[in-house]
């Protein structure tokens, strides 16, 4: 079975443009998190989607980023525009509705310049 | 693979020495704690996890310590390898609500052969 998978694996976006980050989950997840490690910080909750519904937004930082998640299947997280300190790791994992136990995917390294 | 941060405290271990890797915790709340792994280049990999009515837990040379009245959690590894070898995070969420993780800085762990 696929695990969580992400995509790109890197991205190098000049200052002032937009990525689009991807991450399917393990198939039969309902729960879908994203969550991001900004260079030598921890990793933090950035959103929790529950299907196609966000259950917690609480981790956004600003309105650059937009995550969906249409049909409840694969999620997009946008940064419109990129900013220098959005620079980091960005991590989706996924877990069973009513389980605790999330499976991270390998993360995509966004660097911004 | 992925820069992990400058600052990590880091941890030296001689292979087939015990190791053991500590963690405080900030919610009082938190009922459920998890341990990462993370290699370069790779997401977060479950290591084990406890609950908040559980103070141990074992798993394949694994364990996990659990002390609520000073909100602390170690990981305590046996027999360490060269592929323990890795960046390991703590994790604390609830059981309730949307099963979001804080996650601790993490500490470097490194086998010395």
């Amino acid at each position: 079975e696929a695990g969580v998978t992400q995509f790109p694996s890197h991205s190098v976006i000049e200052k002032g443009q937009t990525v689009t980050l991807r991450c399917d989950p393990i198939s039969g997840h309902d729960n879908l998190y994203w969550y991001r490690r900004v260079m030598g910080k921890e990793i933090k909750f950035l959103l929790h989607f529950v299907k196609e519904s966000k259950q917690d937004e609480s981790g956004m930082p600003n309105n650059r980023f937009l995550a969906e998640r249409t049909g409840g299947t694969y999620s997009t997280l946008k940064v419109q525009p990129a900013e220098l300190e959005d620079s980091g790791v960005y991590f989706c994992a996924s877990s069973l509705q009513g389980d605790t136990e999330a499976f991270f995917g390998q993360g995509t390294r966004l660097t911004v310049v | 693979g992925e820069s992990v941060g400058l600052h990590l405290p880091t941890l030296s271990v001689q292979e087939g020495d015990n190791s053991i890797i500590n963690c405080a915790y900030s919610n009082s709340a938190s009922d459920y704690f998890i341990w990462y792994k993370q290699e370069s280049g790779k997401g977060p990999q479950f290591i084990i996890d406890i609950r908040s009515n559980m103070d141990k837990r074992q798993g394949q040379r694994v364990t996990v310590l659990l002390n609520k009245t000073v909100k602390h959690l170690s990981l305590q590894i046996a027999a360490t390898q060269p592929g323990d070898s890795a960046v390991y995070f703590c994790a604390e969420g609830s059981t309730s609500g949307t099963y979001k993780y804080i996650f601790g800085t993490g500490t470097r762990l490194k086998v010395l052969a």
